[in-house]
């Protein structure tokens, strides 16, 4: 596609509910990241693709957190049991190279 | 200390002048630097890299690189009332970018 594209684009969830945010990127970009961003702050990275393989996933809070990518294209990303503290916008990028990410529109994620 | 550090701001500018926004980083090994924009609600948007010592000049926007010092700076020449947003410092480190908190920019008409 033309851009990164992620789903949804509001999220609500009661505490404790499991969520799944997807993420579409730029066709042929092998990397794909995910990063947490809340209020006021800058982006945080959570982890990070080449094609299939999850080469990092320090930047992952807690074993709650939990991302794929199966095919090397579309990546989700799981959180497990909700808590307030997930509150935040979960960004995706995608990158060709080393030149610069392209961001998606983000998901916000709201537990109440 | 923050692995990247900005002043949150925030800074005010009117319009027409020269906006000047300012970071450190700690890891004397980075190589790659990056000014991101967002406007609010929104995603960031990539407006320079930097990757040299000096400066980079692209239309109104000029990065400056010092590796000696560990800071980086962005100028923002003729400033418009569209440049209000907060920007974002970022620094290479091995594939994935390490963000500074940003700086929230106006620019007053």
């Amino acid at each position: 596609g033309a851009g990164v594209s992620q789903s949804p684009r509001y999220k609500v969830a009661k505490r404790g509910q499991d969520v799944a945010l997807r993420c579409d990127p730029i066709s042929g970009h092998v990397s794909l990241f995910w990063y947490q961003q809340a209020l006021g702050q800058g982006p945080e990275f959570l982890t990070y693709f080449q094609n299939e393989a999850q080469l990092d996933k320090s930047g992952l809070p807690s074993d709650r957190f939990f991302a794929e990518r199966p095919e090397g294209s579309v990546s989700t990303l799981k959180i497990q049991r909700t808590q307030q503290e997930d509150s935040a916008v979960y960004l995706c990028a995608s990158s060709l190279n080393r030149a610069g990410y392209t961001f998606g529109s983000g998901t916000r994620l709201t537990v109440v | 200390q923050k692995e990247v550090e900005q002043n949150s701001g925030p800074l005010s500018v009117p319009e027409g002048a020269i906006a000047s926004l300012n970071c450190t980083y700690s890891d004397r090994g980075s190589q790659s630097f990056f000014w991101y924009r967002q406007y609010s609600g929104k995603s960031p948007e990539l407006i320079m890299s930097i990757y040299s010592n000096g400066d980079k000049e692209d239309g109104r926007f000029t990065a400056q690189l010092n590796k000696a010092s560990q800071y980086v700076s962005l100028l923002i020449r003729d400033s418009q009332p569209s440049d209000s947003a907060t920007y974002l410092c970022a620094v290479g480190r091995a594939q994935k970018l390490v963000f500074g908190q940003g700086t929230r920019l106006t620019i007053n008409p």
